[in-house]
């Protein structure tokens, strides 16, 4: 069974600029998070979809959005990146949600110059 | 209200040793309690998990212990390896309502386990 699959895996962008980066969650998952994560702010939580709709959002500002697929398949997307933008984007697969096993992707590697 | 707050920051234990991470939290709301093992490069992956009606589980090597009037949970690693080495990361859920989604994570324990 093939597990959650991010791409791309390495990201360089320019302040200002916008990034989308995907997901493929496990077959058969409806759920799909997202979550940033840096060293100092550890992992935290951007939003949620579940069957297309956004279920669930963390407290980012409007520039981190997101969408899902028909398919499950999930994007994020980040516009008029700043430096402190730069961090390693997970997204977890889970079958309903939160208080169901989630399982996590490698992550993008995001680093905004 | 919504924070895990997780212990130690960093341990070091020998080969064979025990390794032990704990983590409270406030919401009596969370209902679901995974623990995350992640290494450099990679992506946390699911170790263990579990509900708040029973004090204890155990996979192999690694056993949560769950505190529900304390409001505390422990991951104890037994027999501790080398291969241990990784950062955990406690988290939290409240299955529904405007949770959707949404672990609560803990600030992570840097396991170095020397051979």
């Amino acid at each position: 069974k093939a597990g959650v699959t991010q791409t791309p895996r390495y990201l360089i962008k320019t302040r200002g600029q916008q990034v989308t980066l995907s997901c493929s969650p496990i077959s058969g998952h409806r759920s799909v998070s997202w979550y940033q994560q840096t060293p100092g702010q550890g992992l935290q939580f951007l939003f949620e979809y579940f069957s297309e709709t956004q279920r669930n959002k963390g407290n980012f500002p409007g520039r981190f959005s997101g969408r899902q697929f028909s398919n499950s398949r999930s994007e994020m997307n980040v516009s008029t990146l700043e430096l402190g933008d730069s961090a390693l984007y997970l997204c977890a697969s889970s079958l309903q949600g939160a208080g169901t096993e989630a399982f996590f992707g490698q992550g993008t590697r995001l680093t905004v110059v | 209200q919504q924070q895990v707050k997780q212990s130690p920051q960093s341990l070091i234990v020998q080969k064979g040793g025990i390794s032990i991470i704990n983590c409270a939290y406030e919401n009596t709301a969370f209902d679901y309690f995974p623990w995350y093992q992640q290494f450099p490069g990679k992506g946390p992956a699911l170790l263990i998990a579990i509900r708040p009606d029973v004090s204890e589980k155990k996979e192999g090597r690694f056993t949560i212990s769950f505190n529900k009037s304390a409001k505390q949970f422990s991951l104890h690693i037994m027999d501790s390896q080398p291969g241990d080495s990784a950062t955990y990361f406690c988290a939290a859920s409240v299955n529904g309502g405007t949770s959707y989604g949404k672990l609560t994570f803990g600030q992570g324990t840097i396991l170095t386990v020397h051979p």
